[in-house]
């Protein structure tokens, strides 16, 4: 079964700063998804970003942007100008097919 | 569109009860999966389901817990003779189960337990 790290249970940062939350994972699989949910005090699941493996160039959404680097198994997400809005647990996801496993988890928290 | 639903968003059951909860998936997904989040953690995958088969349950405890996803209606999750140990919050999520054709898993709102 494919594994997720999420090395870091807790962040902060400066409102306005940038923040970069990582994850590794293990796998044999040369074609999957990684994602990164983002889950604030309301507990709602939110997708944030999807990379797809086969593709090179690191995605993109507004504030939100990945380094995905496949051959050693990193997928990191990094946040530009923090918002206060921010403020959540972040999780990494891995998907192959149907099956998704997530890492534990980063409590990131955003400073006024 | 309607997202993917749960119901209840809250139980409250005594030891030894039985849980169900409920899960509608997005219109036109065929796919569900349920997590578990245990305070202060991440989610852990239970089982992934599609319609009236169980595809993989590595997650799901062998015994007291059991899923379903009937031809007609909500995947249930169905927890026996419930302990303190259970009190989580559940979520369940649904994709189209197309592979790589752009596929991505939605979630619900949770429903939380709280075994007393």
């Amino acid at each position: 079964a494919q594994t997720v790290t999420q090395s870091q249970p807790e962040m902060s940062v400066q409102e306005a700063e940038t923040v970069t939350l990582s994850c590794t994972y293990d796998t044999s699989e040369n074609n999957y998804y990684l994602f990164w949910y983002k889950q604030p005090p309301s507990r709602q699941m939110i997708l944030v970003i999807r990379q797809e493996a086969y593709k090179q160039q690191n995605a993109t959404e507004n504030r939100f942007s990945v380094n995905f680097q496949k051959a050693a198994k990193s997928f990191s997400l990094k946040i530009s100008d923090s918002q206060l809005g921010d403020t959540a647990m972040y999780f990494c996801a891995f998907m192959k097919l149907e099956d998704m496993r997530f890492g534990a988890g980063t409590r990131l928290t955003v400073k006024p | 569109n309607a997202g993917v639903m749960q119901n209840p968003r809250h139980l409250v059951r005594r030891r030894g009860q039985e849980a169900r909860l409920r899960c509608s998936p997005m219109k036109g997904h065929s796919h569900v999966y349920w997590y578990r989040q245990l305070p202060e953690e991440g989610l852990k995958f239970m089982v992934y389901l599609q319609k009236e088969n169980i595809i993989d349950e590595s997650g799901m405890p062998k015994e007291r817990f059991s899923a379903e996803f009937p031809k007609e209606g909500p995947s249930i999750l169905r927890i026996q003779q419930v302990v303190r140990g259970d009190s989580a919050a559940y979520f369940c999520a649904s994709s189209t189960g197309q592979g790589f054709s752009g596929n991505t898993i939605y979630f619900g709102e949770g429903s939380w337990l709280t075994v007393v």
